[in-house]
């Protein structure tokens, strides 16, 4: 049973550019939740998904934007990269919201921002 | 706001001695909390999560917690650590399962 499986593994972009980040959620969850892990920090919270919608947010601003699929895989977009931007992107999923399921985490993405 | 924090950034131990990772959390509603682990370079795997069910949680690799309320605490233990733990660990706080918060965590390190 594959887990949750994120592409690509690393990745280099300029300020100003635009990034797409993806992940598969583990066989059976329908819930995937994304996180920004800044380096030497613990993760943060940028949204989830379920159902195809966004559910929550983190303390984001919207250049951070995501999606989700009816085969419940989901983006994330970020636009107009900012050096801050650069962190390990983090995605969980999880057996539909209910209280109390953990959450399975993604080996994540390295985005580095120059 | 649910929060936790994670006392100490950095903890060193010898291999066989105790592990004891600090964790205290804030919260007005009953918590669900969890500690992971992350290995360099990849993701969070977790240890144990605490539900309500039990105040003793068991985990994986030999560690445990306890959920003490007075103390609004959950530490990390493990008897005797291996050169294997060395990671980090973080403890994490929700009240659903939609926002999940974290701490700084906590880098161990097990000397030979």
């Amino acid at each position: 049973d594959a887990g949750v499986t994120q592409s690509p593994t690393h990745l280099i972009k300029t300020r100003g550019q635009q990034v797409t980040l993806r992940c598969s959620p583990k066989s059976g969850h329908d819930t995937v939740s994304w996180y920004q892990q800044a380096l030497g920090q613990g993760p943060q919270f940028i949204f989830q998904y379920y159902e195809e919608e966004e559910r929550q947010r983190g303390n984001f601003p919207d250049r951070f934007s995501g999606h989700q699929f009816p085969n419940y895989s989901s983006e994330l977009n970020v636009n107009a990269l900012l050096l801050g931007d650069s962190a390990l992107y983090l995605c969980a999923s999880s057996p539909n919201p209910l209280a109390g399921n953990e959450q399975f985490f993604g080996p994540g993405t390295r985005l580095t921002v120059l | 706001a649910q929060s936790v924090t994670q006392l100490g950034s950095h903890v060193s131990v010898s291999e066989g001695a105790l592990v004891l990772l600090r964790c205290n959390y804030s919260s007005s509603v009953p918590p669900y909390l969890f500690w992971y682990v992350q290995y360099p370079n990849q993701g969070l795997q977790l240890l144990l999560k605490y539900t309500s069910a039990a105040t003793l949680v068991k985990g994986i690799n030999g560690f445990e917690a306890e959920f003490k309320k007075s103390e609004t605490s959950f530490h990390l233990t493990k008897p005797s650590a291996h050169m294997s733990d060395a990671a980090e660990y973080f403890c994490a706080v929700t009240p659903n399962n939609n926002d999940m918060r974290f701490g700084a965590g906590t880098r161990l390190t097990v000397k030979p």
